[in-house]
C-alpha cells in the first residue's frame, strides 16, 4: 500500500536555528506532493506544493522544499526558524491522476523555543 | 471568499449512537473529500464526492456514509459508533481541472465516542 513516511515526529529547535523535516513516500508512479501546516488551534494550511518542474519549491513563510524523485524523498527546510513556527507539519501525496485521495504521513511537531 | 465551514465544533457520542457531521464547501469548490484524524496521526482519508456522487473510497467500513448536496455541501454520517471513532474529522474542499486541485480544509469536528 502506497504511504508516507516521516522520520521525525518531535523536533524541538531555539529560534534561527535551521529546520529540515524529511518525508519520503512509497509510490513508483507520477506524484503531487504537499507539506501542510496545523498551528494551534487553526485548521490545516497548505505552505507548498510541488507539481512538475523545477524540484525546488518555496512557499509560505520561507519555507522551502525539494523532490528528489530518485530517493522519493520531499524534504521541507526552513534555514532560520521562529517561535511562531511552533506547530504540526504534514507531508502528503497524491498520486496523479487520483484527486481526491491525499495520503499523509503521521506528521512532525515542531517546538520553537524563544 | 468564504471558507470550508463544518458543524458541530465537538461532539460527544456513546457507543452504538449514530451520527451526522457537516461541511459547506468553499464557494466556487464542487469537490468534497472526507479525512478521519486520530491523535497523533496524519489524515486518513474516507471519501470524497463530487457532483453528489462518491468518487473514491478510503480504507473505511460501510458504516461510514457521505451525502452531497447540490449547493455542494456535505454530510458525513458514521453508524453504530465504536469507541476509535473518536478523532477529528476534516472536510476539505477543492475544485477539479484547475492547475493543482489543491484542497481546502475546514477546522474540523472533534468527535469523542464514550
Amino acid at each position: 500500500a502506497q504511504s508516507v513516511s516521516q522520520h521525525n515526529h518531535h523536533v524541538i529547535l531555539s529560534e534561527a536555528a535551521s529546520l529540515e523535516l524529511g518525508c519520503n513516500y512509497s509510490y513508483g508512479g507520477t506524484v503531487n506532493l504537499f507539506w501542510y501546516v496545523q498551528y494551534p488551534g487553526q485548521h490545516l494550511q497548505l505552505l507548498l506544493k510541488y507539481f512538475s518542474g523545477d524540484p525546488l519549491v518555496k512557499g509560505i513563510k520561507g519555507f522551502e522544499a525539494e523532490f528528489i524523485k530518485s530517493k522519493f524523498s520531499f524534504n521541507l527546510r526552513k534555514p532560520s526558524v521562529q517561535w511562531s513556527d511552533t506547530a504540526e507539519y504534514f507531508c502528503a501525496v497524491i498520486h496523479s491522476g487520483n484527486t481526491g485521495k491525499l495520503i499523509f504521513g503521521q506528521g512532525t511537531t515542531l517546538q520553537v523555543k524563544p | 471568499e468564504t471558507g470550508v465551514t463544518q458543524s458541530p465544533t465537538h461532539l460527544i457520542k456513546t457507543r452504538g449512537q449514530q451520527v451526522t457531521l457537516r461541511c459547506s464547501s468553499q464557494s466556487g469548490h464542487n469537490t468534497v473529500s472526507w479525512y478521519q484524524q486520530a491523535l497523533g496521526q496524519g489524515p486518513q482519508f474516507i471519501f470524497q464526492y463530487y457532483r453528489e456522487e462518491e468518487n473514491g473510497r478510503g480504507n473505511f467500513p460501510p458504516r461510514f456514509s457521505g451525502l452531497q448536496f447540490p449547493n455542494y455541501s456535505s454530510e458525513l454520517n458514521v453508524n453504530a459508533l465504536e469507541l476509535d471513532d473518536s478523532a477529528l474529522y476534516l472536510c476539505a474542499s477543492s475544485y477539479p481541472g484547475t492547475t493543482y486541485n489543491e484542497q481546502f480544509f475546514g477546522p474540523g469536528t472533534r468527535l469523542t465516542v464514550l
